[in-house]
């Protein structure tokens, strides 16, 4: 099964809003509510910002916000700040026990 | 919280095999499900397997790896056989809480990772 298909970097200035996006099937994205989004630092483990579509795990600033539409989810970062330079990774439920994750996207806060 | 720690990586030779271990500690009662995600050097992650009421594994894993759990112990284990140059990366454990219809699809802890090199 292919990776989910995420653009390889995103940009934004301090304050501004960018969104990020996660595109897969209907096998997997369009069919289930189950999209994460990770955040990792270089170095470091990956660490929940979403989960299912849209809930944010306790800790997690509520400028993180994820939707879903089709076979595509996004995850938008609003008020960009300096420690949201990262890489992001989307994962979905793909049926028969599979996760899958997407290629990842390097976030660079300019 | 909880705590995952993996052990068991190295350097291994092409075809040959290896387990690796996960022990995990803390509030350990709110797990339900236990995944192993890899990333090899300076690429993205890739999803290998996870166990908890059910078992599955990714294509680049059937039939070489294998998850098991010693609950007893609190501990993972991924046994990787027949292992190529391109299964080296670092591996993570992992650990999803919930046990409704789709927790298995998060994962909310995560270990440091243990490093396999598989190279002659």
């Amino acid at each position: 099964q292919s990776a989910l298909t995420q653009p390889p970097s995103a940009s934004g200035s301090p304050g501004q809003s960018v969104t990020i996006s996660c595109t897969g099937t209907s096998s997997d994205v369009g069919n289930y509510n189950y999209v994460s989004w990770y955040q990792q630092h270089p170095g470091k483990a990956p660490r929940l910002m979403i989960y299912d579509v849209t809930k944010r795990p306790s800790g997690v600033p509520d400028r993180f916000s994820g939707s879903k539409s089709g076979n595509t989810a996004s995850l938008t970062v609003s008020g960009l700040q300096a420690e949201d330079e990262a890489d992001y990774y989307c994962s979905s439920y793909a049926g028969s026990n599979n996760l899958i994750f997407g290629g990842g996207t390097k976030l660079t806060v300019l | 919280e909880v705590q995952l720690v993996e052990s068991g990586g190295g350097l291994v030779q092409p075809g040959g095999s290896l387990r690796l271990s996960c022990v995990v500690s803390g509030v350990t009662y709110r797990i339900n499900w236990m995944h192993w995600v890899r990333q090899a050097p300076g690429k993205g992650l890739e999803w290998l397997s996870r166990s908890g009421n059910n078992v599955g594994y990714a294509e680049s894993a059937k039939g070489r790896f294998t998850i098991s759990r010693d609950d007893a112990k609190n501990t993972l284990y991924l046994q990787m056989n027949s292992l190529r140059v391109e299964d080296t990366a670092l591996y993570y454990c992992a650990a999803g809480e919930g046990a409704y219809i789709g927790s298995g699809s998060k994962i909310d802890y995560w270990g440091q990772g243990i490093l396999v090199t598989v190279s002659s």
